[in-house]
């Protein structure tokens, strides 16, 4: 099974600093044939289930803010949230959909207010 | 606006039987591509893919969960189903049945998840 870890576990972020989260694959999720990377991240507020916010490691769902970017390729990735915002304190996972299943989940970084 | 929903025993004894439900609303599970899934959570602790369903019956299970885990779908009732046995402790998670953004195959990320369930395995 591919192991995705991420970093730091948890973090504390002013409000309108930067918070940054990386995911780091146990092998490539880059798929050459297409260009793509099958990565996709995850906000999870309590009580709420997941939801998605990047797939293809860049791609913005719907409706999610712009302070909110995905980015990285092959088996480095990173969740940046630009201004961080009192409404953004959630856990955040990352998975990939590579290949065949299993796909896996990180472990996922909870972030909090300074 | 397709919605799912969970439903089950809250508590399971060990070593018995854990089943549960999730319902498809507002849409037909056989009219799409999709292989519908079911991922859980133990609490305070992270997310794990279960398996999925397709509407033919075709399924994937996780590897670390295939010898007890049994889905199946129903398409007259819109539902499909998660059957996981020999329960511990361990088991003891929300459950949630999901969606994948992409039907027609597998490579599936999540966009449409159920509320969830919490299942206690306790005696």
């Amino acid at each position: 099974d591919i192991v995705m870890t991420q970093s730091p576990d948890s973090l504390a972020v002013s409000l309108g600093e930067r918070a940054t989260i990386t995911c780091k694959s146990s092998q490539s999720l880059l798929w050459s044939s297409n260009n793509k990377n099958y990565l996709a991240w995850y906000q999870q507020k309590p009580g709420q289930p997941p939801k998605l916010l990047f797939y293809w490691a860049s791609t913005r769902e719907s409706g999610v803010p712009d302070r909110f970017s995905g980015s990285g390729s092959g088996t480095d990735f990173t969740l940046t949230i630009s201004s961080l915002q009192a409404e953004d304190v959630a856990v955040y996972y990352c998975q990939q959909y590579y290949g065949a299943p299993p796909y896996t989940f990180g472990q996922g970084t909870k972030v909090e207010i300074k | 606006q397709l919605q799912l929903q969970e439903s089950g025993p809250g508590l399971v004894n060990p070593s018995e039987t854990l089943s549960l439900t999730c319902t498809v609303s507002g849409g037909s599970i056989s009219s799409s591509s999709y292989y519908w899934g079911w991922i859980r959570q133990p609490p305070g602790k992270g997310l794990e893919w279960i398996g999925s369903i397709y509407y033919s019956g075709s399924t994937y299970y996780n590897p670390s969960l295939k010898s007890r885990v049994t889905m199946s779908v129903d398409t007259s009732k819109n539902q499909f189903s998660l059957k996981l046995s020999s329960v511990t402790a361990a088991d003891t998670a929300v459950y949630y049945c999901a969606r994948p953004r992409l039907g027609g195959s597998v490579n599936w990320f999540f966009d449409l998840w159920g509320r969830g369930t919490l299942v206690t395995v306790s005696s």
